[in-house]
């Protein structure tokens, strides 16, 4: 059963246009959501984040986007630069459970083209 | 720069030999991690360390073990690696546990 779905496996966007990547989830227990960033042979970098009393979180180029009835979140990214091209991981956490235990995603292959 | 490190980044070892893999912060993080990531997978966490508390998950194989002499260090043991443990390995490490995550490079491990 997966609390966190990315349903695009990969994305391919212009430099220069705004890359949006998707991420559902299931478990409306989860209260602190996270996007990570990971180039090959690298681990995950932590990009943004948002709370769920919020519904959306900016960050330079970065927002995160909230929509709790929906249980879908998304992160825009504009604008694309050929150096945001990665693996981008969605991520969940049921904070007041106390664990620590971030769900992932499967991921999104972004690919920006100059 | 604080960060997390992964030591091997690569690591060979042959179906049923104990192996060892190693990992250390210099962020004086509380809370230390240890992820298993398949090919085109999610990464999975194994179990972590709230300080010196280990925390199991209910389905991380007996097969593996976890230690944390220190702070700084914290280590993953396969007792037994069989075909089916070949992965990357991810540490990563919060200050709380509902903080971001911060992640190091991983070992990506072969078994042979």
């Amino acid at each position: 059963d997966q609390q966190v779905k990315q349903n695009s496996p990969s994305l391919s966007v212009q430099e220069g246009r705004i890359s949006i990547l998707n991420c559902d989830y299931t478990n409306s227990m989860f209260d602190y959501f996270l996007w990570y960033k990971k180039y090959p042979a690298e681990g995950p970098t932590f990009l943004i984040s948002i709370s769920s009393i919020k519904d959306k979180n900016e960050d330079g180029r970065f927002t995160v986007f909230l929509n709790k009835s929906a249980k879908h979140l998304s992160l825009h990214i504009v604008p694309s630069q050929p150096g945001d091209s990665a693996v981008y991981f969605c991520a969940a956490l049921h904070g007041s459970s106390n664990t620590g235990k971030l769900i992932f995603g499967q991921g999104t292959t972004l690919q920006v083209k100059p | 720069d604080a960060m997390v490190i992964q030591n091997p980044r690569y690591q060979v070892t042959q179906f049923g030999k104990p192996v060892t893999l190693s990992c250390s912060q210099t962020l004086n993080h509380n809370v230390m991690y240890w992820y298993q990531q398949k090919s085109s997978q999610a990464p999975k966490l194994l179990f972590h360390y709230y300080d010196k508390d280990f925390n199991n998950e209910a389905d991380t194989p007996d097969n593996f073990q976890s230690r944390r002499p220190n702070t700084s260090f914290c280590f993953l043991d396969i007792r037994s690696p069989g075909l089916g443990d070949a992965a990357m390995y991810l540490c990563a490490t919060s200050w709380d546990r509902e903080d971001e995550q911060y992640f190091g490079p991983g070992t990506r491990l072969t078994v042979t």
